[in-house]
């Protein structure tokens, strides 16, 4: 069965530093683009940036260009989500999410808050 | 920016058919996606390019497009159907989802 496992979410300081994992169970995630989306409490979705299935792609949204960076690692069928600078607006639920969109990670919550 | 517009709620009664538009230039462009999301879960993917359905989603679930609007259809709304309902487009570097439809049946 194709699952991606997310992890690595928790409770962080603004301004420190987070690392979000998607694991690919079941399929090749190095054949695929990821998304990750967000979604702030009580909120709608945010696509937040994107990697392409070779790495050679990145595309991030305005308001974490700078902050956030993708990253993949193939050998462990796992891509990552590394967010710098954190702040308050940035707590949320984060998925990721395979290219066509018809795959979901279950989410993981980050929480910015001192 | 682009924005795709949507409307805040849509309530239905049992059996009835439910319609949820979704508005934006990007549209006249691109195909559009739309996804169900239910209260503590992860989005669904229910249609795409506009009008296909994927593998295991409901017949009653449809999808159509006019110009700057795209508008998903279900079809004998169901109890199980209340959801939040978002369409997406992909656009510049970047892809855009709308705010969000809170769809009701009762």
């Amino acid at each position: 069965q194709e699952q991606l496992v997310q992890s690595g979410g928790g409770v962080v300081p603004p301004g420190r530093t987070l690392r979000l994992s998607c694991a690919a169970s079941g399929f090749n995630l190095r054949s695929y683009g990821i998304h990750w989306v967000r979604q702030a409490p009580g909120k709608g979705l945010e696509w937040v940036a994107f990697m392409s299935y070779d790495g050679a792609i990145e595309y991030y949204a305005d308001s974490v260009k700078g902050r956030f960076t993708i990253s993949r690692d193939n050998a462990k069928n796992s891509l990552f989500l590394l967010l710098n600078s954190l702040r308050g607006e940035d707590t949320a639920v984060y998925y990721c999410a395979r290219q066509e969109w018809e795959r979901w990670g279950q989410g993981t919550l980050v929480t910015v808050s001192s | 920016s682009y924005e795709l517009t949507q409307p805040s709620s849509v309530s239905v009664s049992p059996g009835q058919t439910a319609r949820i538009t979704c508005s934006g230039e990007i549209l006249t462009k691109k195909s559009t996606r739309w996804f169900q999301q239910k209260a503590g879960q992860a989005p669904v993917l229910v249609i795409y390019k506009d009008s296909d359905r994927p593998t295991g989603i409901s017949e009653r679930f449809s999808g159509s497009s006019s110009g700057t609007t795209v508008t998903l259809t279900i079809s004998g709304a169901r109890i199980e159907d209340e959801a939040d309902y978002y369409c997406y487009s992909p656009a510049d570097k970047s892809w855009v989802f709308g705010g969000g439809t809170k769809l009701t049946v009762l």
